[in-house]
């Protein structure tokens, strides 16, 4: 099975912030990854798939990029309503497997 | 516009079978090139694949539950259904349902998620 490692656990950041989030896979996944957001007591909602390509309707301030076994979201600038948890979630191989989530909140 | 919506009981006994139904709208789970897959998701924790069944009725289980595990479809009332058998208290989580399509790849639509407790 492929573990998906996400850093940091929990990220502080201000209104406005440029804020990275990194994922590693334990074995080459090409291109095979999506980011999704989640917000309490909801289900998660697709940001990003194949890495680095934006879902429609998502705004342009949320960006990913890597191949591989490196990948990182990154939000150029931190609105309020980003706040949530994060998921990277690769579909190369079976299990799909999800990282452990980034949890981000406003400082 | 698609919407899934996931039912079925909220407490289940340890050792007993854990039984989810997905109902479908907007879409035939019988055609197109999606997966209908289940995610859980335990309280205050991250997500876990579970499985996921093709329209032809072919399914693939995550190795860690597929000895409990069967998937199933019922193309009349356009649904899939989820049977986890053995249960035990870490069976307990939030279940969503949600397709995974491959153009553009990702899980899209999800249900909203129901909680399965699983205690006697």
């Amino acid at each position: 099975d492929i573990q998906m490692t996400q850093s940091p656990s929990s990220l502080s950041a201000s209104v406005g912030d440029r804020v990275t989030i990194t994922c590693q896979a334990s074995q080459d996944i090409r291109k095979y990854l999506s980011w999704y957001q989640q917000k309490p007591g909801k289900a998660p909602e697709l940001l990003i798939y194949d890495a680095s390509n934006l879902e429609t309707g998502v705004p342009s301030r949320f960006s990913g990029s890597g191949s591989g076994t490196d990948f990182t979201l990154t939000i150029s600038s931190l609105q309020p309503e980003d706040i949530a948890t994060y998921y990277c979630q690769q579909y190369d191989n079976i299990p799909y497997s999800f990282g452990q989530g980034t949890k981000l909140e406003i400082k | 516009q698609v919407q899934l919506q996931e039912s079925g009981p909220g407490l289940v006994k340890p050792s007993q079978t854990l039984s989810l139904t997905c109902s479908v709208s907007g879409a035939s789970i019988s055609s197109g090139d999606y997966y209908w897959t289940w995610i859980r998701q335990p309280a205050g924790k991250g997500l876990e694949w579970i499985g996921r069944i093709y329209t032809t009725g072919s399914a693939d289980y995550n190795p860690s539950l597929e000895s409990r595990l069967t998937m199933s479809l019922d193309s009349s009332n356009n649904q899939f259904s989820l049977r986890l058998n053995s249960v035990t208290a870490a069976d307990t989580a939030v279940y969503f349902c949600a397709r995974f399509r491959w153009n553009p790849p990702g899980f899209d639509p999800w249900g909203q998620g129901a909680l399965v407790i699983v205690s006697s």
